[in-house]
């Protein structure tokens, strides 16, 4: 069955950087893209963007632009999302997400990371 | 940016009760309009694409309707495990949620 694995919680420094991963299993990973979703305590649900496991391109959300990478490695079927200049707003809990490459929609959901930002 | 609001905020419905709930576009998202549930402490889940259609495994009671910028969700019998938040999801542009709508027991 489809499943997609994520790392273990996170505790970071304000300043630093986290890499979250996500492994997936149970389906062609090339054929589906890849989305970061995050959601704070207590608040809904925001894109953080997409990567293309195929050729690896990537697009960001505004927000996140210069603060973000998605990376992929084919050979695991991995893909990787890096967060830098962490605040504490930055404290959520991370998903990746799978999405049917002709469509937008998130059709299989990791069970998410949660990244606590704190000094 | 499309801009997704969700109507109301909380919902109050007894089990066994039609739960109605709203999304609006800021634009036209045509029908690229999805819905999913979360839970307390779990990753959300595909209920509807397509502004209409059910995700593999969803329950029949669960339908969608709406183009444009109109959108519903109805539950069309309540159970137990239906109680948890709700969000849409446009993905006619890259995809942007709605704040949720949280369905509550009454």
């Amino acid at each position: 069955q489809v499943h997609l694995g994520q790392s273990g919680a996170e505790v970071k420094k304000p300043g630093a950087s986290v890499k979250v991963s996500c492994k997936a299993s149970g389906y062609t990973f090339t054929n589906y893209y890849m989305h970061w979703v995050r959601q704070a305590p207590g608040q809904g649900l925001e894109w953080m963007g997409i990567i293309n496991p195929s050729g690896g391109s990537t697009s960001y959300a505004q927000k996140f632009q210069g603060r973000v990478t998605m990376t992929r490695d084919t050979s695991t079927s991995t893909v990787y999302m890096e967060l830098s200049s962490l605040r504490s707003e930055d404290t959520a809990v991370y998903y990746c997400a799978r999405g049917p490459a002709v469509t937008r929609i998130l059709d299989v959901w990791g069970k998410g990371t949660t990244v606590t930002v704190s000094s | 940016e499309i801009v997704m609001t969700q109507s109301p905020a909380t919902l109050s419905v007894s089990p066994g009760e039609r739960a109605t709930l709203s999304c609006r576009a800021s634009q036209s998202v045509s029908s690229n309009l999805a819905w999913y549930q979360q839970k307390p402490g779990q990753a959300p889940r595909l209920l509807i694409y397509g502004a209409s259609t059910r995700a593999t495994g969803i329950p029949a009671r669960f339908s969608g309707s709406g183009s444009g910028t109109e959108f519903t969700l109805t539950i069309s019998s309540l159970q137990s495990e239906d109680f948890a938040i709700y969000y849409c999801q446009q993905y006619n542009n890259w995809p942007g949620f709605g704040q949720g709508t949280r369905l509550e027991i009454k």
